[in-house]
């Protein structure tokens, strides 16, 4: 299995503004990905994050408003850019160890005011 | 496409009680089947999960078997605790070739509470 860590667990912004969220694994994994859990809802696949290449997003979701960097094999972040109210949710990341099973980190916890 | 269907809740229960969570899930192949749990304030847990058909996933009480004729996952525990109430979520993925998996779909979540 992974740990996963994030930084910050919550945050609250003012519009307009942008947040990196930080995502740390404790091992290498091959692939990274980055979730919007709206409130009281599922979750949303944001993009998917390799490292060494782009990031690939999933259809209503653009670079612009959430870039993504995975500069190696344990680290990557999400950057919610921009922010308006309607940004606000809990952003999770996960990571897969080349299985079909993907481990959760704990959430960042977004408010948008 | 492939889809993943929960039952609708909240589903509040009383220590002790039988717990099902019922889950379909449509989709063309043989997926790998999962049950996550969101405890408040938290992030997702892997509580257990299921790669073929007639596999039964278990873990901390709870059980769910992959049955194929029916597609359906249901998640089970015979008595459950204060300590169970949390989201739990269903979800399928499919292996896109080698070691490279496709996306994880989720249901919408059951929310789950259970009074002493």
């Amino acid at each position: 299995s992974a740990v996963i860590s994030q930084k910050p667990s919550r945050d609250i912004c003012q519009r307009g503004t942008s947040l990196t969220i930080q995502c740390q694994v404790d091992s290498q994994v091959t692939m990274m990905f980055w979730y919007r859990q709206q409130p009281g809802q599922s979750l949303t696949l944001i993009a998917t994050a390799n490292q060494g290449s782009e990031a690939t997003y999933e259809s209503g979701f653009v670079i612009d408003k959430f870039p993504i960097s995975r500069p190696n094999l344990t680290f990557s972040t999400l950057t919610v850019s921009n922010m308006s109210p309607e940004d606000s949710s809990i952003y999770l990341c996960s990571a897969s160890l080349a299985t079909d099973t993907q481990y959760f980190g704990p959430g960042t916890r977004l408010t948008v005011l | 496409g492939n889809s993943v269907t929960q039952m609708e809740g909240p589903v509040t229960l009383s220590e002790e009680a039988f717990l099902t969570i019922n889950c379909t899930y449509t989709a063309t192949g043989y997926p790998s089947l999962f049950w996550y749990v969101q405890y408040p304030g938290e992030g997702l847990q892997l509580l257990l999960k299921a790669t073929k058909a007639d596999d039964k996933g278990s873990n901390k009480g709870f059980e769910a078997t992959y049955r194929k004729e029916t597609t359906s996952f249901h998640l089970e525990k015979g008595s459950v605790q204060v300590s169970d109430s949390a989201v739990y979520f269903c979800a399928l993925i499919f292996r896109a070739g080698g070691t490279s998996y496709g996306k994880l779909t989720f249901g919408q979540g059951t929310i789950l509470t259970v009074h002493p």
